[in-house]
């Protein structure tokens, strides 16, 4: 079974603390995603990556930056957290039957 | 632009059938997926369809017409843990990039 791992459930932080949200998948996919889901705006992907030390933004990415320095690991970093970016985050992996995999993803709240 | 249209909520009765419809408008089109999210939790596959058709899967059926820009997940034999939201989303062209709709809650009433 693939598996698709996130470093935390639940998180709280403060404005302007720095955040880093780890992803982890064990099935040597090369594609991996975060996303952001908040109530009636469905998935927004955040940014992408393709392979090892490339990533892609997204359709949303300011505030936000990442980092892909093995092929099992994704980060997102929060580089100043913000209220705006109280959300669900949700880590993907893309794999060979054309199927997005995820992770059981870190609601971070920003007080 | 891109758009994917479903509806945000729907009620059904448990033992009964279901149809949850997904428009879409993309500049591409390689196949579309359906999940299921449970609240709380991740998405999780239930179905890709990438030629017209339907596509049986036990209880679960997902049908496509590519020219309409249309799909629908059938849901037979509802059970109350079917209750959840069901995402759809287009895989557009060549890249992994999904474009996805805001989901519709179903609620199963006993």
């Amino acid at each position: 079974d693939v598996k698709v791992t996130q470093s935390s459930r639940y998180l709280v932080k403060r404005t302007g603390e720095k955040v880093f949200l780890e992803c982890v998948q064990d099935m040597d996919h090369e594609n991996m995603f975060w996303y952001r889901q908040d109530p009636g705006l469905g998935l927004r992907l955040i940014y992408f990556s393709y392979d090892v030390k490339m990533k892609e933004k997204g359709d949303i990415p300011e505030g936000y930056s990442v980092s892909r320095e093995k092929k099992e690991r994704f980060s997102l970093i929060l580089e100043s957290a913000s209220t705006n970016q109280t959300s669900m985050y949700l880590c993907a992996s893309y794999g060979a039957q054309e199927t997005q995999y995820f992770g059981p993803g870190t609601r971070l709240l920003v007080l | 632009g891109q758009n994917i249209d479903q509806p945000t909520e729907m009620t059904a009765t448990e033992g009964a059938i279901v149809q949850i419809n997904c428009t879409y408008q993309t500049s591409g089109f390689n196949g579309l997926f359906w999940y299921q999210q449970h609240a709380g939790e991740a998405p999780t596959f239930l179905s890709y369809n990438v030629l017209d058709g339907l596509e049986e899967k036990g209880r679960f059926s997902s049908f496509l017409s590519r020219s309409k820009g249309y799909s629908y997940l059938l849901l037979k034999e509802l059970q109350m843990k079917d209750s959840a939201s069901y995402l759809c989303a287009v895989h557009k062209d060549s890249n992994y990039q999904l474009i996805w709709g805001a989901g519709t809650k179903l609620i199963i009433k006993p």
